[in-house]
C-alpha cells in the first residue's frame, strides 16, 4: 500500500478539466511540496510539476497543482487525447526518510 | 542535453545476479543524487533509495536492503544497481533518476529519468 493515496482512475472528455487528488500526512505532504509525474504508456515517468506549482521547461500551463494541509491536487485543463497516461504524486516523508509516491491515477480522455 | 541512459533488458534465472547501469551526461554528475525506482508489471512506482554521487554513500528504502546494492564509477559518470539472489518477484522495470539534494529541505523532485531497464527473472 502506498503512503500517498490517489484515486485509481479518472476520466473526462476532450477540452474539459480534470483534477487528481493526492492525500498524505503531516510527515510528507503536510511538510513538503509535492511533485507530479506523467507516465505515458510504455515510457518512463516525466516530471510535470514541482515545488510551489512550478513547471519544467516545455510543460504547458494546462497543468497546475495546489496544496491544502496534507492533500494536493493536480489540475489539467483543456484535456487532449495525448494526456491519457498514469499520473503519480510524490514527495519526501520526514518520518520514513524516504521518497514516497502515490499509487498512481489512470487518466482516460473519453 | 541532460541524459540518463540505462543498460538494456536482462533475462536472468532465479538465484543469479544482475547489474543495471545508468550513464549520466549533460550535467555535473556530483551535483545530483541518483535515485532508483522499481515498477513491477502493472503496478506503481516504488522508491528503492539513492546514492550520493559525492561520497558514494547509498541509502536504501525499507524493503530494499541486503540484496540491493547501489554503486558508482565517477570516472565514467555512471551509477549502478546490482541485485543478487534474484527472485521471480524482482521482475520489474527499474528506473534511475536524478535529484538536486533538496529532498530533506522541503522540495523533493526527480527531474530527469532514465528510459528504464526491464529485468525478467524466470527459470
Amino acid at each position: 500500500q502506498s503512503v500517498l493515496t490517489q484515486p485509481p482512475s479518472v476520466s473526462a472528455a476532450p477540452g474539459q478539466k480534470v483534477t487528481i487528488s493526492c492525500s498524505g500526512s503531516s510527515s510528507n505532504i503536510g511538510d513538503h511540496y509535492v511533485s507530479w509525474y506523467q507516465q505515458l504508456p510504455g515510457t518512463a515517468p516525466k516530471l510535470l510539476i514541482y515545488g510551489n506549482n512550478r513547471r519544467p521547461s516545455g510543460i504547458p500551463d494546462r497543468f497546475s497543482d495546489s496544496k491544502s494541509g496534507t492533500s494536493a491536487t493536480l489540475g489539467i485543463t483543456a484535456l487532449q487525447t495525448g494526456d491519457e497516461a498514469d499520473y503519480y504524486c510524490g514527495t519526501w516523508d520526514s518520518s520514513l526518510s524516504a521518497v514516497v509516491f502515490g499509487g498512481g491515477t489512470k487518466l482516460t480522455v473519453l | 542535453q541532460v541524459q540518463l541512459v540505462q543498460s538494456g533488458s536482462e533475462l536472468k534465472k532465479p538465484g543469479a545476479s544482475v547489474k543495471v547501469s545508468c550513464k549520466a551526461s549533460g550535467f555535473t554528475f556530483a551535483s545530483y543524487a541518483i535515485n532508483w525506482m522499481r515498477q513491477a508489471p502493472g503496478q506503481g512506482l516504488e522508491w528503492m533509495g539513492w546514492i550520493n554521487t559525492n561520497t558514494g554513500n547509498p541509502a536504501y528504502a525499507h524493503g530494499f536492503t541486503g540484496r540491493f546494492v547501489f554503486s558508482l564509477d565517477t570516472s565514467v559518470t555512471t551509477a549502478y544497481l546490482e541485485i543478487t539472489s534474484l527472485k521471480a518477484e524482482d521482475t520489474a522495470m527499474y528506473y534511475c533518476a536524478r535529484e538536486s539534494y533538496l529532498c530533506s529541505t522541503g522540495t523533493c523532485y526527480l527531474d530527469y529519468w532514465g528510459q528504464g531497464t526491464l529485468v525478467t527473472v524466470s527459470s
